[in-house]
């Protein structure tokens, strides 16, 4: 069962605007994190936030936690034509047993449009 | 400096064949792990490892055996292929799984016919 839910499944823009993904999970978490994926390639990681934190920033990357709704969000400002691609939120907590695993959703689709 | 490295990139199977799907990174990290994508089913852990000579299944891991003699490489087993197991496979390995960035390869693309 997956643990985060990305919303929404797909989202198109103009180059230039904001894009914002959210995403709720059900359980306790230890940290969140995002990552992209171009078509075709592997994914590559973007930001982690700690369940303690509340908003972290990379570059044009902006992203807020929620512990007490079970949300994250993940804002791109300014985007651009090569920001196209998908987005996975990932989850550290523990599974059903005792491990402690990453669990990822099914993903948004952004497309920037030039 | 090379990553993850995953071979073959691509591979189609007959049902019932079985192969190995490599996978070795050079980050001296300690954890690795396996997962499947799935089109609108995210990415599902198939199996894992803490270190050398300690795996533990996932998710999904029926059908799949893995192992881990060495630090830099976790090969993936697919017993009797499936066409359930068409997907493609990822793998990735971290410093401090799961609570420091994750590392992946480009994916290998299995067809199961």
């Amino acid at each position: 069962s997956q643990q985060g839910e990305e919303d929404p499944q797909a989202l198109s823009i103009q180059e230039g605007e904001n894009a914002t993904m959210n995403c709720s999970y059900k359980t306790s978490i230890n940290n969140l994190q995002w990552y992209r994926q171009n078509s075709g390639r592997g994914l590559v990681h973007l930001i982690l936030i700690r369940s303690n934190e509340r908003e972290k920033h990379s570059g044009r990357l902006r992203v807020t936690l929620d512990t007490s709704k079970k949300s994250s969000s993940l804002l791109i400002t300014a985007s651009r034509a090569a920001d196209t691609a998908s987005y996975f939120c990932a989850t550290d907590a523990y599974s059903s047993g005792s491990a402690r695993q990453l669990t990822f959703g099914s993903g948004t689709q952004l497309t920037v449009l030039p | 400096n090379a990553g993850v490295t995953q071979t073959p990139k691509f591979q189609v199977l007959k049902t019932g064949q079985s192969m190995t799907l490599q996978c070795a990174q050079d980050m001296n990290h300690e954890y690795m792990s396996w997962y499947r994508q799935d089109p609108g089913m995210g990415l599902r852990l198939i199996h894992y490892s803490v270190g050398a000579g300690i795996t533990d299944q996932g998710e999904v891991p029926n059908g799949y055996n893995v192992s881990r003699s060495t630090t830099e490489d976790f090969p993936l087993r697919l017993l009797s292929a499936a066409p359930s197991q068409t997907s493609v496979y990822f793998c990735a390995s971290s410093y401090s799984y799961p609570n420091t960035e994750a590392f992946f390869g480009q994916g290998t693309r299995l067809t199961v016919v």
